[in-house]
């Protein structure tokens, strides 16, 4: 199976600074059709996971423009330009690129 | 509006057996995979079963394999979970989670809660 490690495991930022969560993988999650199968989802408390970013950078349906990741291969990043109250919760990466899909350990981002 | 609802959920004794049901609706349920994971307790997010669009094609964790079966019918925009030979490290949440070959893991359902406990 793939595993998934997320760095760091807790974050705690104080509102309208940047954030960065580090995700790397234990093989590449480049697929012969030239996709990369890692995403990005958030679970805020008390909620299900939410979709994030899919396929390393595209921001899904009524993402705010503040989330963006990039990467490539192995080793991907997901980044908050300026952390706003709402963006507590555990963040997690996922790899979809071969079953069963697996997930980091997840990091908790929390407010100064 | 996509909506996906799990019932089934509630406390089951070792060795018991549960059955979880997710219906969906606001999208066509026989286009997509459909997927369970389950989280336990202060843990992170487990991958635990798949089933292709049209039911052929299952594939299950390890940790999963011969005790529970995943199944749909696509009649009703149903998803389903049966889980025999429970174990205390099955109790979790139970999440029921669209494919989506454009954006895997698109929509989740609530979540139902399992717990193993004699």
């Amino acid at each position: 199976d793939f595993v998934m490690t997320q760095t760091p495991l807790s974050l705690s930022v104080t509102p309208g600074q940047p954030a960065s969560i580090s995700c790397k993988s234990s093989q590449s999650l480049r697929h012969n059709d030239g996709k990369t199968y890692l995403y990005w989802y958030l679970q805020k408390p008390g909620q299900s996971p939410q979709l994030l970013i899919y396929e390393i950078s595209s921001r899904f349906s009524g993402v705010p423009e503040r989330f963006s990741g990039s990467g490539s291969g192995t080793d991907f990043t997901l980044k908050i330009s300026r952390v706003e109250a709402e963006d507590v919760g555990i963040y997690y990466c996922m790899q979809a690129i071969d079953v069963p899909y697996t997930f980091g350990q997840g990091t908790k981002l929390e407010i100064k | 509006e996509v909506q996906l609802v799990e019932s089934g959920g509630g406390l089951v004794r070792p060795g018991g057996s549960l059955r979880l049901s997710c219906e969906a609706s606001g999208f066509t349920f026989s286009s997509y995979a459909m997927y369970w994971v389950r989280q336990a307790p202060v843990k992170g997010l487990e991958f635990v079963a798949t089933i292709s669009s049209n039911g052929i094609s299952t594939y299950y964790a390890n940790s999963v394999k011969g005790r529970f079966t995943i199944s749909r019918d696509n009649s009703k925009n149903t998803l389903y979970l049966q889980m025999g030979s429970l174990r205390p490290e099955d109790m979790a949440v139970y999440y029921c989670v669209r494919g989506n070959a454009a954006a895997e893991f698109d929509y989740w359902g609530q979540g139902a809660q399992v717990t193993v406990s004699s």
